[in-house]
């Protein structure tokens, strides 16, 4: 079946530090791939999407690129904020499963300042 | 705000008794997906509504039930709770055939005491 693989957290930063969360998935096909992220108190918000092979998913300074040779989607920041501070999914989805999300574990980040 | 609403945003009870969460969809969205997030065990996906009928299920105890009512908006139905019921409980939506991912609620944080 389905499954995504993240690395545990939580993961301490200092502001404007690098910030790498490595994800791997196993699936059958050509999955999407989603990173969501979940700020304190709220729901999960898409946060970037690669639908196939070597795209690349960006917003906000966050950018990941689907690698299907390495079957990974790991999530960057070149300097993070305080206010990155969350938990972030890594997910995927396949339109053959009726679209349904596979969620990693997730992986909770804290920025101090 | 995200087009996705979830009533209550808190709730508590006490065990053995039954509550009923509501979601209603993004304007326009056919699916409704229903998950649990604990701390110990991560989010985890419950049951899929497609346009008032059941997709998929996952893991959902046999103390709950869901359906989604012409109109679209779904209910989750979860009775003789426990303790462990205690969690946080997402609706997320969905746009058929697009793959773009969910758009998810703000939750409700069940409490049981």
């Amino acid at each position: 079946g389905n499954s995504v693989t993240q690395m545990e957290g939580p993961v301490t930063l200092s502001e404007e530090a690098f910030l790498t969360i490595n994800c791997t998935y196993t699936a059958t096909g050509y999955p999407s791939l989603f990173w969501y992220v979940q700020y304190p108190g709220e729901g999960l918000q898409l946060l970037l999407k690669a639908t196939k092979a070597d795209d690349k998913g960006s917003n906000k300074g966050f950018e990941a690129t689907y690698r299907k040779e390495t079957t990974s989607f790991h999530l960057e920041k070149g300097s993070v904020q305080v206010s990155d501070s969350a938990v972030y999914f890594c997910a995927l989805s396949r339109r053959a499963a009726g679209n349904k999300l596979t969620f990693g574990g997730g992986t909770r980040v804290l920025v101090k300042p | 705000d995200s087009g996705v609403t979830q009533t209550p945003k808190h709730l508590i009870t006490a065990t053995g008794q039954r509550v009923t969460l509501r979601c209603s969809p993004r304007s326009g969205d056919l699916s409704v997906y229903w998950y649990q997030q604990s701390l110990d065990q991560g989010l985890q996906f419950l049951i899929h509504y497609y346009n008032g009928e059941e997709r998929a299920k996952g893991n959902i105890l046999e103390r709950f039930s869901a359906q989604q009512f012409p109109d679209l908006h779904s209910e989750l139905n979860l009775s003789s709770l426990e303790l462990g019921d205690s969690a946080l409980y997402f609706c997320a939506s969905s746009t058929p055939g697009t793959g773009d991912g969910y758009t998810f609620g703000s939750g409700t944080r069940l409490t049981v005491v």
